[in-house]
């Protein structure tokens, strides 16, 4: 069966610090790895990754992929109160674009 | 409109009434998802359209759930005989596949249905 799991499930920090979220993936067909940002309803677009070792960055924030040991982390430096939010990790697969999502982290950022 | 459109935004219901829940997808995207999410809880997979093929309803929970997506276009969540542990936001997404596309889903804001 398909599993993603994130941790931690949740985290406090303050304004200023650097965090690591992970994510570790076992599924079939893999295609691509997809971190996505929910701060109250809808899910927002982070990053996409298909590829090992190659970084993404956006900003503050960045996230690379482990193929081999299937996992990914993403960081994010010198974090604000507006990071805050619930940061879900999802796994493509092949068929049919379909993901399959973690759990989430729940950040927040304390002034 | 340019995002996916989700109606009603909230829904409360008496338990063993039915419910439906509309999404309107972004125009062109073929692919469309049904996901729902429990408080503090991440996605959980409900039902998946793609095209004209056969919809991929390995999610659905029970048989009081089904779903369907006239046209191409809009979709209907439908859930006979509610029940409390069906409470949650219940989110769509859309997805553009074809040549060039990555996949990424673009979420509505969700219905966020409570059973009394």
């Amino acid at each position: 069966e398909d599993k993603v799991v994130q941790s931690p499930l949740s985290l406090v920090v303050h304004e200023g610090d650097t965090v690591t979220l992970n994510c570790s993936y076992e599924v079939t067909n893999f295609r691509s790895l997809l971190w996505y940002k929910q701060e109250k309803k809808a899910p927002t677009f982070l990053f996409m990754l298909t590829s090992s070792g190659i970084e993404k960055k956006s900003g503050r924030l960045s996230s690379i992929l482990d193929k081999k040991e299937l996992f990914s982390i993403l960081n994010i430096t010198a974090t604000q109160t507006g990071d805050s939010a619930i940061y879900l990790c999802a796994v493509q697969h092949n068929a049919g674009n379909m993901l399959t999502f973690g759990g989430g982290t729940r950040l927040m950022v304390k002034p | 409109g340019a995002g996916v459109s989700q109606s009603p935004s909230n829904k409360v219901t008496e338990k063993g009434k039915d419910v439906e829940l509309r999404c309107d997808p972004i125009s062109g995207h073929t692919a469309l998802y049904w996901y729902r999410q429990s408080l503090g809880q991440g996605l959980e997979f409900l039902i998946y359209f793609q095209g004209n093929s056969a919809p991929d309803k390995s999610g659905l929970p029970s048989d009081r759930f089904s779903a369907e997506r006239t046209g191409g276009s809009v979709s209907t969540l439908t859930i006979q005989r509610t029940q409390q542990e069906d409470s949650a936001v219940y989110l769509c997404a859309s997805s553009l596949l074809g040549p060039g596309a990555n996949g990424e889903l673009f979420f509505g804001e969700g219905s966020r249905l409570t059973v009394l």
